[in-house]
């Protein structure tokens, strides 16, 4: 069975940096396309990053130079490096498998506040 | 990037009542559309793929038709467990979009 779980997620001040991670069970991340997908409270949904397969990352132009996604084949785990945080980052942020996203991880929330 | 406008933002519909969410894109995306189902405080969970193609385990009341850039998604009899919010996500180019969602409620 495909499992995703998120953590890493808190609260924040502007300016600061976390890691959330993402820790995959049921297939190897590394044989998948692997996003980040956020949700701000009581919005949409808004596409954030994506490594391939092949180990390409793309990600959105508003966190562009801020985030970094990365994954640890060992481990079976993909991250995402969250450097210079302000209050618009604040939202859940899910790990989805695949394209289109067939698995979802239960979120992790990242507020950012002072 | 590619806009994804769908409408309604809401609707309420009574059980068995036959519910169509509509999607357009800003420019042609093929058939490279998916739409979700989420429910207050769950993740998204994928049910429909490819514009038209039903997930794996998705009740066959849910359908998806379209390409282009028009989209249609149907609830064919609603029922009180698809009280939820839907979003369409387009997947042909990168950034992927999503849709700004459509809440279903219960008349």
């Amino acid at each position: 069975e495909v499992q995703l779980v998120e953590s890493g997620g808190g609260l924040i001040q502007p300016g600061g940096s976390l890691r959330l991670s993402c820790a995959a069970s049921g297939f190897t991340v590394s044989s998948k396309y692997m996003s980040w997908v956020r949700q701000a409270p009581g919005k949409g949904l808004e596409w954030v990053s994506v490594i391939y397969s092949g180990g390409s990352t793309y990600y959105a132009d508003s966190v562009k130079g801020r985030f970094t996604i990365s994954r640890d084949n060992s481990k079976n785990t993909v991250y995402l490096q969250m450097n210079s945080l302000r209050a618009e980052d604040t939202a859940v942020y899910y790990c989805a498998r695949g394209t289109p996203y067939e698995n979802w991880g239960q979120g992790t929330l990242v507020t950012v506040s002072s | 990037d590619i806009q994804m406008t769908q409408s309604p933002s809401s609707l309420s519909a009574s059980v068995g009542d036959r519910v169509t969410i509509t999607c357009q894109a800003s420019q042609d995306i093929s058939n490279y559309l998916n739409w979700y189902k989420q429910k207050p405080g769950k993740a998204p969970k994928l049910l429909i793929y490819d514009a038209s193609n039903l997930e794996t385990g998705v009740p066959s009341r849910f359908s998806g038709s379209g390409s282009g850039t028009d989209f249609t998604f149907t609830i064919s009899s609603l029922q009180p467990e698809d009280i939820a919010t839907y979003y369409c996500q387009q997947y042909d180019n990168l950034p992927p979009t999503f849709g700004g969602g459509t809440k279903v409620e219960i008349k």
